[in-house]
């Protein structure tokens, strides 16, 4: 079992819908859960992290967590063109300095 | 705003060639990280560094040593270039902090001949 799995996709969604991103992770000890953006041939930035079981919501990103079921996903709204990207999701866990990616869930939002 | 900055955007080289990819950051964060990215293997942990001459092994450090002789700059060493390191390498630095998000440089595409 991977450490942190995600759906390779391509998910596809129409502009203006609701993209809703997955991520599982094996370490019941995890303790930071992060949402990275990649462009084709670009480098990942951080889009939000989340701690505390529940949600948190920055403009139309949400990232929700719920550490029993070791579980944790991005729901992006509105969703436009420009959203098109790899989504990577990355967990920190205890006692341990880098984070554990997944290997990535890719994006299209269709005009 | 954190910057980090790698050496070289695309490099290429011979097989058996001593290879050396540079990561500097200016935010005097404590972590410094290397990854390669494959298709369909994701972002790879070679090594780690927690603070000046330290460091730690990875989970692909085979073939690969780094150097830390300043706080900003942590060095990325190919002994001797194969084929199979024809990768996407990606430096990262973090603070020394709980909650530890990691920022990236902006990528050398390594292409060994």
């Amino acid at each position: 079992q991977k450490e942190v799995e995600q759906n390779s996709g391509p998910l596809s969604v129409p502009e203006g819908a609701i993209a809703s991103l997955n991520c599982t992770y094996s370490d019941r000890g995890s303790q930071s859960f992060f949402w990275y953006r990649q462009y084709s041939g670009k480098s990942p930035e951080l889009i939000m992290f989340i701690y505390s079981n529940g949600d948190k919501e920055d403009g139309r990103f949400t990232a929700q967590l719920n550490k029993a079921s070791q579980y944790v996903s991005l729901l992006i709204r509105d969703s436009q063109p420009s959203d098109s990207a790899t989504y990577l999701c990355a967990v920190k866990r205890t006692g341990r300095r880098a984070l554990t990616f997944g290997s990535g869930t890719r994006l299209q939002v269709q005009p | 705003d954190v910057k980090v900055t790698q050496s070289s955007r695309y490099l290429v080289k011979r097989t058996g060639e001593k290879v050396f990819l540079e990561c500097v950051q200016d935010m005097d964060h404590e972590n410094m990280f290397w990854y390669r990215q494959d298709p369909g293997l994701g972002l790879r942990l070679i090594y780690f560094s927690y603070d000046v001459k330290m460091k730690e092994k990875g989970d692909i450090p085979e073939g690969y040593s780094v150097s830390r002789e300043k706080k900003e700059r942590f060095s990325l060493i190919l002994e001797s270039a194969s084929t199979n390191q024809t990768s996407m390498y990606l430096c990262a630095s973090s603070f020394m902090r709980e909650g530890g998000e990691q920022f990236f440089g902006p990528g050398t595409r390594l292409t060994v001949l």
